[in-house]
């Protein structure tokens, strides 16, 4: 068990739809990741926070948006929902010093019909 | 840009061999950090080991250890004495900094008895 949590683990939702992915650091991680794992993309960063600010980020498509809250979570919000963005959605945290491991939580299986 | 390589989508194994997974990386920073997290059947991403560029010693830990051939921008992962266990993907990441892990496409790994 690595610390973090992640919710829901699966999600079946149709085209058009919107969900969010909500994600709770290891205790004391001030900083969040989200990485996006699909078959044709492999495992691609999505944004990072770090203590409610945006830090940096990566191949996130408009549609999608996240935010972290005063108490650390995050939540990743995806919509407009296409089929190709059924993957696996994983949060990771880290102290956010230079080089500290990233810790991933579970993912969340997402599956657009 | 940071650019991570996996040549080797499979490999397959008895057990209790020693198995090597190759690693090619590029990057301009001089400092970075270099990874290999374990992904078994669960989709869990676990890390395996990590190495820090400005050491020169090879990171080890327990039955896995790296060649780090910081020259050739070469990191690979040696397990010995493999176990059943270590079925899974492996994925090398490099990092600058505190910020995200760029992924290769990973290697699939079969462990048989």
């Amino acid at each position: 068990d690595s610390g973090v949590t992640q919710t829901p683990k699966h999600l079946i939702t149709a085209t058009g739809q919107r969900v969010t992915l909500r994600c709770s650091p290891r205790s004391g991680d001030l900083s969040v990741y989200w990485y996006q794992q699909s078959l044709d993309q492999g495992l691609q960063f999505l944004i990072q926070y770090y203590n409610g600010e945006e830090r940096a980020k990566g191949n996130i498509l408009e549609r999608f948006s996240a935010q972290q809250f005063p108490d650390l979570h995050s939540e990743l919000n995806l919509s407009s929902l296409e089929l190709g963005d059924s993957a696996l959605y994983f949060c990771a945290s880290s102290v956010a010093s230079p080089g500290e491991t990233q810790y991933f939580g579970p993912g969340t299986r997402l599956l657009v019909l | 840009a940071q650019t991570v390589t996996q040549s080797q989508p499979e490999m397959s194994v008895q057990e209790a061999e020693t198995v090597t997974l190759s690693c090619t990386y590029d990057t301009s920073e001089s400092n970075y950090y270099l990874f290999w997290y374990k992904q078994p059947p669960s989709r869990q991403m676990i890390l395996v080991i990590r190495q820090e560029a400005y050491k020169q010693q090879n990171a080890t830990e327990n039955r896995f250890s790296v060649n780090f051939q910081k020259a050739a921008k070469s990191f690979s992962l040696k397990i010995s004495d493999s176990q059943l266990g270590d079925t899974a993907m492996y994925f090398c990441a490099s990092a600058q900094g505190a910020q995200k892990l760029v992924f290769g496409q990973g290697t699939r790994l079969t462990i048989n008895p």
